[in-house]
Order: C-alpha cells, then sequence, then structure tokens
C-alpha cells in the first residue's frame, strides 16, 4: 500500500516551453502533497506544500509564478514548469503525507527535468 | 533555521561489513527522526524512525538512536548485504511537519 507515481519519469524540453509533471496517490487519498527539488549529489529541498482545494504554500526564494502548482483532487497534484530555462533542469519529487501518520510521507520515484 | 548534516559519501564497503552513517542536526524545538533510503529507479522509502529522545528506531537490520544530548541520529548496522548498496537520507520532521533532509549518502557494498 501506499504507492506514490509521478509522471513523466523523464522529460526533455525546449527553452521557454511549459511542462508539466503529475503526482498521484494510487491507493489512499492525500490532502497534502509536498513537492521537493533534487540537484546532483544534493539534497533535497522542499518546494511547496500542496493541499488539496487551496492555494500551495510556496518555500522562501521559490517563485509561485514559475512553478505552479495545482493540488484539484485528493490523489492528484500537478506541478508545471513555466518558461522553462536550463537552469530548472533538475530532479522533481513529489510526496503524499500519510493519512493516518501525519509526520510521515510517501514519495514518488522522481521526474527528472531537461531544459535545452 | 532547522538543518541536517550526514557523512558525505560515497561510502563502498564489503559484504557482513560493520555499517556507520553520521547525522547530526540543529532544530529548534524537538523534532521527529527519519532515515529513507532510495534505491536505484525507485522512490524514497522511510527505512526508521524515532520521534523523541533515547527512542531506537531499527528496521531490516539497521538501528539509530535519538541522542538529543549530542542531536545525533547515527545509523547503523552489523552486517550489510549487497542488496543494502542506495541511497540513505537522514531527515526530521519540524513543527509544521515538513521534512528537512540531510545531503544523502551513497553506500556500494561489494560482495
Amino acid at each position: 500500500g501506499a504507492v506514490v507515481s509521478q509522471h513523466p519519469s523523464w522529460v526533455i524540453c525546449k527553452s521557454g516551453t511549459s511542462v508539466k509533471i503529475e503526482c498521484r496517490s494510487l491507493d489512499f487519498q492525500a490532502t497534502t502533497m509536498f513537492w521537493y527539488r533534487q540537484f546532483p549529489k544534493q539534497s533535497l529541498m522542499l518546494m511547496a506544500t500542496s493541499n488539496e482545494g487551496s492555494k500551495a504554500t510556496y518555500e522562501q526564494g521559490v517563485e509561485k509564478d514559475k512553478f505552479l502548482i495545482n493540488h484539484a483532487s485528493l490523489t492528484l497534484s500537478t506541478l508545471t514548469v513555466t518558461s522553462a530555462h536550463p537552469e530548472d533542469s533538475s530532479f522533481y519529487i513529489c510526496s503524499a503525507r500519510s493519512p493516518t501518520v501525519s509526520y510521515e510521507q510517501y514519495f514518488g520515484p522522481g521526474t527528472r527535468l531537461t531544459v535545452t | 533555521g532547522d538543518s541536517v548534516t550526514q557523512m558525505e559519501g560515497p561510502v563502498t564497503l564489503s559484504e557482513e561489513a560493520f555499517l556507520t552513517i553520521n547525522c547530526t542536526y540543529t532544530a529548534t524545538g524537538y523534532p521527529s527522526l527519519f532515515w529513507y533510503v532510495q534505491y536505484p529507479g525507485e522512490g524514497l522509502q522511510l527505512l526508521l524512525k524515532a520521534t523523541k529522545a533515547d527512542d531506537k528506531g531499527s528496521n531490516k537490520g539497521f538501528e539509530a538512536t535519538y541522542r538529543k544530548e549530542t542531536t545525533s541520529f547515527h545509523l547503523e548496522k552489523g552486517s550489510v548485504q549487497v542488496s543494502d548498496s542506495a541511497v540513505y537520507f537522514c531527515a526530521l520532521s519540524d513543527g509544521a511537519q515538513k521534512l528537512v533532509f540531510g545531503q544523502g549518502t551513497r553506500l556500494t557494498i561489494n560482495p
């Protein structure tokens, strides 16, 4: 149980285009999901907290107009990287908060974004 | 703000060797502490956790003890296997229940 999927697993796009990444909780409902960014050989950095039916809460330094987050249902959150640039190339990981244990999160496998 | 520091890798050991991966933290409150493991091509999985001082988390032969006096949560295993090869992340959960991660330690076990 407690499986989180991400789609796509990897994507290549050109500068200036937008890319959408989906995060789904497959066998449970997630009122809260999180989006992380991971640079090579570095830690996961929390970008934003996504709550179903309300606006996402962004961490300091994260541009909310560039990284659009939508959590329209209890099983789906999306991250859209708008007007992507090469510096946005990274590994993006989502997680969903456990419905039973508030401090536990279940992680997706990640999406590798490369902007050319 | 809260932070986690873990030993840099990569770490390479032979099968059946003893493993220690050091982790220390800085936090203003009383965080919960975690070790996550990421196997190749998979998402992070919770390995073990401890929610208060002196608690010991354990799973799959791994152990870590929440040491408030040294602000540490070192990961240990007495005899590693090839299947333990992965990236290990130490993390804490603050009052807002957000996770703060260390930089990760890549572990390779050779047969």
